[in-house]
């Protein structure tokens, strides 16, 4: 069974700019969450995507957005980069009930220059 | 609040030895779940183990094993005879109950492990 993809590995971006992450979760879950990871931070949950619908939203300013599609795959926007969104960007599926751990993809590493 | 605190923020220790990683959370709900994570160098989080706040049974897998206490609010994870393999960022988290935002994992800020040879 095929784990969680992320795309791309690894983006350099200037300030200004913006950018579009990709996640592919493992086939059957229906519930896609992203998170920031940052040294000073550590893991803070951005938001989650049930059945194209976002379902839960963690405390980060509206530049940050996705969506997810009807084949439960997701997508995060971040636009006008700041030097502060220098981040480890993580995608997790699961089945979606609550309690169900969740399975997470390698990341995406985002450097603003 | 919710809150998830791994006091520990690096350990090192020599292949053999026996580790035990510390996790204390908080929260005001009767019904919840605790998770561990492994995080390698590679950079994907590996769930290790859930533990909903009803079963308070200590769990054994392998050289890993968990201890839940509710009375302390106390999750911790032990590894025995650790190897080089084991060297990792631990994360402990925290799920509320199933309404609104509480669904989202809390996360403790990660102890590093070091086991050298």
């Amino acid at each position: 069974k095929a784990g969680v993809t992320q795309t791309p590995r690894y983006l350099i971006k200037t300030r200004g700019q913006q950018v579009t992450l990709s996640c592919s979760p493992i086939s059957g879950h229906r519930s896609v969450s992203w998170y920031q990871q940052t040294p000073g931070q550590g893991l803070q949950f951005l938001f989650e995507y049930f059945s194209e619908t976002q379902r839960n939203k963690g405390n980060f300013p509206g530049r940050f957005s996705g969506r997810q599609f009807s084949n439960s795959r997701s997508e995060m926007n971040v636009s006008t980069l700041e030097l502060g969104d220098s981040a480890l960007y993580l995608c997790a599926s699961s089945l979606g009930q609550w309690g169900q751990p969740q399975h997470f993809g390698d990341g995406t590493r985002l450097s603003i220059l | 609040a919710q809150k998830v605190t791994q006091a520990q923020t690096e350990i090192s220790v020599v292949e053999k030895e026996d580790v035990t990683l510390d996790c204390v959370y908080e929260t005001r709900d009767t019904t919840y779940y605790l998770f561990w994570y492994k995080q390698p160098p590679s950079g994907e989080l590996v769930f290790l183990i859930r533990r909903n706040s009803f079963d308070e049974q200590n769990e054994i897998s392998g050289r890993y094993s968990w201890n839940f206490q509710k009375s302390t609010s106390s999750f911790n994870f032990t590894i025995t005879a650790s190897q080089v393999v084991d060297s990792a960022v631990y994360f402990c988290a925290l799920s509320g109950p199933n309404a609104g935002n509480n669904r989202k994992l809390i996360w403790g800020l990660g102890t590093s492990l070091a086991v050298n040879p």
